[in-house]
């Protein structure tokens, strides 16, 4: 079965550069969530996509943006990159019904190293 | 705001013996969900065991059981049987049943389970 995938599954990156996360969804699901998972910490969320808009947004920096396109995958941008962004973005997606009864996919996460 | 304690930073167990890992959480939601997640070495967040709270009956999956306790707020995972294989961090994960873009999942600080030849 297709899962979710993220690319690049590997990014090393120097201080006050940007990068671009990229995620595609499980086809058919309408909803895509990013989370950051620092060093030994637990994930933390940081925004949300339903039907390509913005749906929730959490501890998410303001260098960092988001967005769905029309094809459902999503792109984070994270510009003048710091030393503590070093983490492992996972990028999970899920079918929004009626019930809300859904289950969320991960992929299998971008590492993101700043150096 | 929703909030996942699980306050075992380690845990070890022999191989073929049974493992309970603690979770307790904070929420006025009557309704939500609860998870438990394995994250080996390779960091993939794979999903153990779900459990709904509308339901009094305890989920589980082969080997992997909870003790959902709604009153106490308790969420535990045991572990039967256990396996080399089943190594890993776990996270304990609430969700709240509603939608609007509450969906997303509010995660413990997890255990990490070693086990013992």
């Amino acid at each position: 079965a297709a899962g979710v995938i993220q690319s690049p599954r590997h990014l090393i990156k120097e201080k006050r550069e940007t990068a671009t996360l990229k995620c595609y969804p499980i086809p058919r699901h309408d909803t895509v969530y990013w989370y950051q998972q620092g060093p030994g910490q637990d994930p933390q969320f940081l925004i949300s996509f339903y039907e390509k808009m913005q749906s929730d947004k959490g501890s998410i920096p303001d260098r960092f943006s988001a967005q769905q396109f029309s094809d459902y995958h999503s792109e984070l941008n994270m510009s003048s990159l710091e030393l503590g962004d070093s983490a492992l973005y996972f990028c999970a997606s899920s079918l929004t019904d009626i019930s809300w009864d859904t289950e969320a996919f991960f992929g299998q996460g971008t590492r993101l190293t700043v150096v | 705001a929703q909030t996942v304690t699980q306050s075992q930073p380690e845990m070890s167990v022999q191989e073929a013996e049974t493992v309970t890992l603690s979770c307790t959480y904070d929420t006025s939601e009557s309704d939500y969900y609860l998870f438990w997640y394995k994250q080996p070495p390779s960091r993939q967040m794979i999903l153990v065991i779900r459990q709904e709270a509308y339901k009094q009956q305890n989920a589980t999956e082969n080997r992997f059981s909870v003790n959902f306790q709604k009153a106490a707020k308790s969420f535990s995972l045991k572990i039967s049987d256990s396996q080399l294989g089943d190594a890993a961090m776990y996270f304990c994960a609430y969700r709240s049943a509603w939608g609007g873009g509450s969906e997303k999942l509010v995660f413990g600080k997890g255990t990490k389970l070693t086990v013992n030849p």
